[in-house]
């Protein structure tokens, strides 16, 4: 069955980095491109860019241009999310998920969530 | 970008009643050359990702009870839960993918009243 596992919780101070994994399992991992939303606490849902496995391009929201990087190891079936420059508004919880191709469709499957904190 | 906006923010409905949740996009997301909507609709519970509940606006993701329907064309789309369980208490989100960046509306939180 087709699976996104994330890694686990971070904390860190602002200025720093960090970087959220997402490991797929259950289907070819080349042949569907993975997005990343974020939600801050009690909030709703922000698109943070997309990333196709296949050739590794990426589009990225235009308000995190500069500071997101999203990188595929195909030997590993793996995506991965980095964000700089971190400030205490990018606390929030970080999902992967899956698009429906290798367009730009709708997500048919989500990671659990990755809690990053940022906190002096 | 395409400015997704829901109504109600909240709606409380009784059990067995039919809730309904609409959703307006700042332009169309409907595509000429295949007659569809690029429109889609999410279900989140406390403590967990958004579930896939409908695409192209009104096609159900497979598993999806059926009392689950998308309607609508162009801007203007509508949830409808045609009689409401005590499990489907929820947020609920629409989104578009016609054009990056995909937009979600802020969300509509149903609960039982």
């Amino acid at each position: 069955q087709v699976q996104l596992v994330q890694s686990g919780a971070e904390v860190k101070k602002p200025g720093a980095s960090v970087k959220v994994s997402c490991k797929a399992s259950g289907y070819t991992f080349t042949s569907y491109s993975v997005h990343w939303v974020r939600q801050a606490p009690g909030q709703g849902l922000e698109w943070m860019g997309i990333i196709n496995p296949s050739g590794g391009t990426t589009d990225y929201a235009q308000r995190f241009q500069g500071r997101v990087t999203m990188t595929r190891d195909t030997s590993t079936s793996t995506v991965s999310m980095s964000l700089s420059s971190l400030r205490s508004e990018d606390t929030a919880v970080y999902y992967c998920a899956r698009d429906q191709g290798l367009g730009f469709n709708f997500f048919d499957y989500w990671g659990q969530g990755t809690l990053v904190t940022v906190s002096s | 970008d395409i400015v997704m906006t829901q109504s109600p923010d909240s709606l409380a409905v009784s059990l067995g009643e039919r809730a309904t949740i609409n959703c307006k996009s700042s332009q169309s997301v409907l595509y000429s050359s295949n007659n569809k909507n690029y429109l889609s609709w999410y279900q989140q519970k406390p403590g967990q990702p958004p579930k896939l509940l409908i695409y192209w606006a009104s096609t159900r993701e497979s598993g999806v009870p059926d009392r689950f329907s998308g309607s609508g064309s162009g801007t203007d789309f509508t949830l409808t839960i045609s009689s409401l369980q005590a499990e489907d208490v929820a947020v609920y989100y629409c989104q578009q993918y016609y054009t990056s960046p995909c937009s979600f509306g802020q969300g509509t939180n149903l609960e039982i009243k």
